[in-house]
């Protein structure tokens, strides 16, 4: 079953402009990761918001999370043509084991 | 230093055959974990090992799939008698204890003919 999912599914802005992706999730959660995965495999991590915190930056990163409305966003600010991307979030449910469960993403695409 | 490596890179094998996918993680990582990716979707969680021992296997579909991690550093995913199905990408990540940012390889293509 999907834990979390992204809104939108997919965003396309212009270069310079600022990205928000939202994340909800169903469970309580220890923590939530968010990543970028670009074109290809690999993922990679970006910001973890621990079920304490409320916002976190990094960079032009800034992630906020709600955990009475279960639910996360990821802002970039002054995107470029590089976040060019598909953006995920990850939920570790309060369950007992550190299990991840991945969202269905959101496909960024900045415009040059 | 290194990062998490995955080989091989791709795979193509018949349906029926037997498939080992390696996964080496980051040295002095305790947690590993792989995930199984179709096309336009998130990764999906398959079992994760803090040291040698599975802590959750609840994501693996079947018993077809069994993975192990004998001396707590390389793991090795086996699917036996692969169906078409089982075609995605494989991949593997390794975090420093469990709940921590997670590393990932660039993952195992399999296509299953």
């Amino acid at each position: 079953s999907q834990q979390g999912e992204e809104d939108p599914q997919a965003l396309s802005i212009q270069e310079g402009e600022n990205a928000t992706m939202n994340c909800s999730y169903k469970t309580s959660i220890n923590n939530l990761q968010w990543y970028r995965q670009n074109s290809g495999r690999g993922l990679v991590h970006l910001i973890l918001i621990r079920s304490n915190e409320r916002e976190k930056h990094s960079g032009r990163l800034r992630v906020t999370l709600d955990t009475s409305k279960k639910s996360s966003s990821l802002l970039i600010t002054a995107s470029r043509a590089a976040d060019t991307a598909s953006y995920f979030c990850a939920t570790d449910p309060t369950s007992g084991t550190y299990k991840y469960i991945f969202g269905t993403g959101t496909r960024l695409k900045v415009l040059a | 230093g290194a990062g998490v490596s995955q080989t091989p890179s791709n795979k193509v094998t018949e349906k029926g055959k037997y498939v080992e996918l390696r996964c080496d993680p980051i040295s002095g990582h305790t947690a590993l974990y792989w995930y199984r990716q179709s096309l336009g979707q998130g990764p999906e969680f398959l079992i994760y090992f803090q040291g040698t021992g599975a802590a959750d296997d609840s994501g693996l579909p079947n018993d077809r799939f069994f993975a192990v991690r004998p001396e707590g550093s390389v793991s090795t995913l086996k699917i036996q008698r692969t169906e078409r199905g089982d075609s995605a990408v494989y991949l593997c990540a390794s975090s420093r204890t469990s709940g921590n940012e997670q590393f990932f390889g660039p993952g195992t293509r399999l296509t299953v003919l």
